[in-house]
């Protein structure tokens, strides 16, 4: 959707490092969603932001949304192999539930 | 907890047939979503349902697509007749209020031929 940017659409980093994946919308957010998603299978809910400045934090996974309720970033720390597949930002841009995702991120981590 | 549980996993069908896809969501939650997913378009809803009663179906494609939800814990996406086109994973997902994190189903994979 063009209402929701995610950037990079791939990504590959070695096991350990760092890394951030980043979601931006034209619209004020009501609500983002982050989810995970593994090759034929659905998608695993992981955080939901809905305040400005906002940041949550699961295992080494952290997701901030910005003070504009624009952007949101997640990050991982120390990435691991069972960090790999793809990550999708959802966003709640109307207040009625109906989520826009993005393309998705799709996360290689090399050992 | 049973999660969000979708019929068929897989279907494989000629173009021209009905495809009649399940979904019984979460126990308890009365929101419903369906969602289809394209390498090409991504992950876009299709319809969802408030307590039963289909809220917005705006992102249904055409009038071949038709969804119901009969009662809480049962809904059906219905593709009548099925085209090649309409190839794509279908999920179903499953909220328990108003603003409160959807839950997807593992999702059944369409080939239309």
């Amino acid at each position: 959707s063009q209402e929701l940017e995610q950037s990079p659409q791939s990504l590959i980093v070695q096991e350990g490092k760092n890394l951030t994946i980043n979601c931006t919308s034209s619209k004020t957010l009501y609500g983002l969603y982050w989810y995970k998603q593994k090759y034929g299978e659905g998608l695993i809910f992981l955080m939901m932001l809905q305040k400005g400045g906002e940041e949550k934090s699961h295992e080494k996974i952290t997701a901030k949304l910005d003070e504009k309720k624009q952007q949101s970033s997640l990050h991982i720390t120390a990435s691991q192999p069972s960090h790999a597949g793809i990550y999708l930002c959802g966003a709640d841009t109307t207040g009625a539930q109906k989520l826009v995702f993005g393309q998705g991120t799709r996360l290689t981590i090399n050992p | 907890d049973a999660g969000v549980i979708q019929s068929p996993r897989h279907e494989v069908t000629e173009m021209g047939q009905e495809v009649t896809l399940r979904c019984k969501p979460i126990s308890g939650h009365n929101s419903l979503f369906w969602y289809r997913q394209t390498m090409m378009r991504g992950l876009e809803l299709l319809i969802y349902f408030n307590n039963n009663v289909p809220i917005d179906d705006s992102g249904m494609p055409e009038d071949r697509f038709s969804a119901k939800m009969p009662n809480a814990s049962f809904s059906t996406l219905k593709i009548q007749p099925s085209e090649p086109r309409d190839s794509a994973v279908y999920f179903c997902a499953s909220s328990l209020a108003h603003q409160e994190t959807q839950y997807f189903g593992p999702g059944t994979r369409l080939l239309v031929l």
